[in-house]
């Protein structure tokens, strides 16, 4: 166990819908990472808050937003769902902004039908 | 953007035998490079991690070199037991200009033939 949690454990909805995703981090930690993985892509960067703020934005489409809580929990909207947002959604923490090991999360699996 | 090249994509091996997984990757200002293992549906976790001031880490049975120059690292697992089957994966963080992210790897399947 990592610490990082992450709800819901699965997710299945319908195209055009829109979901959120919830991520509470490591005690202590102050990054938060959104990763998506599907069959194809791998592992992809989506976005990184630090206590708070943006601090990087990876692969992330405009369909898609994240936020960082004042008690640093974190959530990744999804919305006008298609069939391809199909894929497991990872969360990581760390400590600080850089080369701090990421500590993942177990993931919410979305199916899109 | 920092790209990351990790080959072989599958690999088989015959328990106790060593296995290598090797990575290459584009941005010299690369400075962290973890691996992480995945089983099935389950979340990526770190198994090793080097820093670019370092050339070689050592944890029991796992190892990760790395050659700055080449820009590449590498995992070797010796005397390989059946529960080392799992994807694993290789990735670099560039720190800078407000991008901490990592980068991945596409992934080796391990199997480990009992």
């Amino acid at each position: 166990d990592s610490g990082v949690t992450q709800t819901p454990k699965h997710l299945i909805t319908a195209t055009g819908q829109r979901v959120t995703l919830r991520c509470s981090p490591r005690s202590g930690d102050l990054s938060v990472y959104w990763y998506q993985q599907s069959l194809d892509q791998g592992l992809q960067f989506l976005i990184q808050y630090y206590n708070g703020e943006e601090r990087a934005k990876g692969n992330i489409l405009e369909r898609f937003s994240a936020q960082q809580f004042p008690d640093l929990h974190s959530e990744l909207n999804l919305s006008s769902l298609e069939l391809g947002d199909s894929a497991l959604y990872f969360c990581a923490s760390s400590p600080r902004t850089f080369t701090d090991t990421q500590y993942f999360g177990p993931g919410t699996r979305l199916t899109v039908l | 953007g920092e790209n990351v090249e990790q080959h072989p994509s599958t690999l088989s091996v015959q328990e106790g035998d060593s296995a290598v997984i090797k990575c290459t990757y584009s941005d010299s200002a690369s400075n962290y490079f973890p691996w992480y293992k995945q089983e099935l549906g389950k979340r990526p976790q770190l198994i090793i991690d080097i820093r670019s001031n370092v050339g070689e880490k050592k944890d029991q049975r796992i190892a990760v070199t790395l050659n700055k120059t080449a820009k590449h690292f590498s995992l070797h697992i010796t005397e390989t037991q059946p529960e080392d089957s799992a994807v694993y994966f290789c990735a670099a963080q560039l720190s800078g200009a407000g991008s901490y992210q990592l980068t991945f790897g596409k992934g080796t399947k391990l199997s480990v033939i009992p």
